[in-house]
């Protein structure tokens, strides 16, 4: 089974800082995705970041991007320049799959709960 | 990418009653899941919905309790039955983007249910 770890419960960064939210993985899979979902206090989720396992290459999303190491099973999330809008819950997922497969359900880590401060 | 209608966005109910949360999708997707949420918690699946066939059930969540309905590929139901307060919480559906380039979920905004 596959299992999702976000260790940190919370954290705080100020306005236009850096900040890494880390995430852990454990999967005998081969072929899988990891997300990142933002949960502001509206309740949508909302998807920040996407990346392929079979993908070397870290995704960038604007501010946001990942450090991918897949041998290590980690997948942690760097917000640059962080923006008020920025405070909410972040969630790591796994999904198991592969490219143009079809896609079964996500897998949730904890979460972590960032606050940015002015 | 697909949108999803979710409602009612909030509801408080009294234990024993049964509240029943639609997800409307404005194109047809072929898999539809329902979430829980308890109170500061993760997304835990309760169960996977496919038009067409009964509902997929995760360990610790029974039809009995959570009747599901998928009438067609736009549309389905998550009923909370004989509730008590533990089943306070926020619902959520999601379905899965089919197309290649934007992989991914998109979620409805959620139900949040107090059982009082």
């Amino acid at each position: 089974a596959q299992t999702v770890t976000q260790s940190q419960p919370e954290m705080s960064v100020q306005e236009a800082e850096t900040v890494t939210l880390s995430c852990t993985y454990d999967t005998s899979e081969s072929n899988y995705y990891l997300f990142w979902y933002k949960q502001p206090p509206s309740r949508q989720m909302i998807l920040v970041i996407r990346q392929e396992a079979y993908k070397q290459q870290n995704a960038t999303e604007n501010r946001f991007s990942v450090n991918f190491q897949k041998a290590a099973k980690s997948f942690s999330l760097k917000i640059s320049d962080s923006q008020l809008g920025d405070t909410a819950m972040y969630f790591c997922a796994f999904m198991k799959g592969r490219y143009g497969g079809s896609q079964g359900n996500l897998i949730f880590g904890k979460g972590t709960k960032l606050s940015v401060k002015p | 990418s697909a949108v999803i209608s979710q409602k009612p966005s909030r509801d408080i109910c009294q234990r024993g009653t049964s509240l029943t949360i639609q997800c409307q999708v404005d194109s047809q997707v072929t898999m539809m899941f329902w979430y829980r949420q308890q109170p500061g918690q993760s997304l835990t699946l309760i169960a996977t919905a496919n038009q067409g066939s009964e509902a997929t059930y995760e360990s610790g969540f029974v039809i009995d309790k959570f009747p599901i309905s998928r009438p067609n590929l736009t549309f389905s139901t998550l009923t909370v039955s004989n509730m008590s307060p533990e089943d306070s919480s926020i619902y959520l559906c999601s379905v899965a983007r089919d197309t290649l380039i934007n992989y991914g979920y998109t979620f409805g905004s959620g139900t949040r249910l107090t059982v009082v």
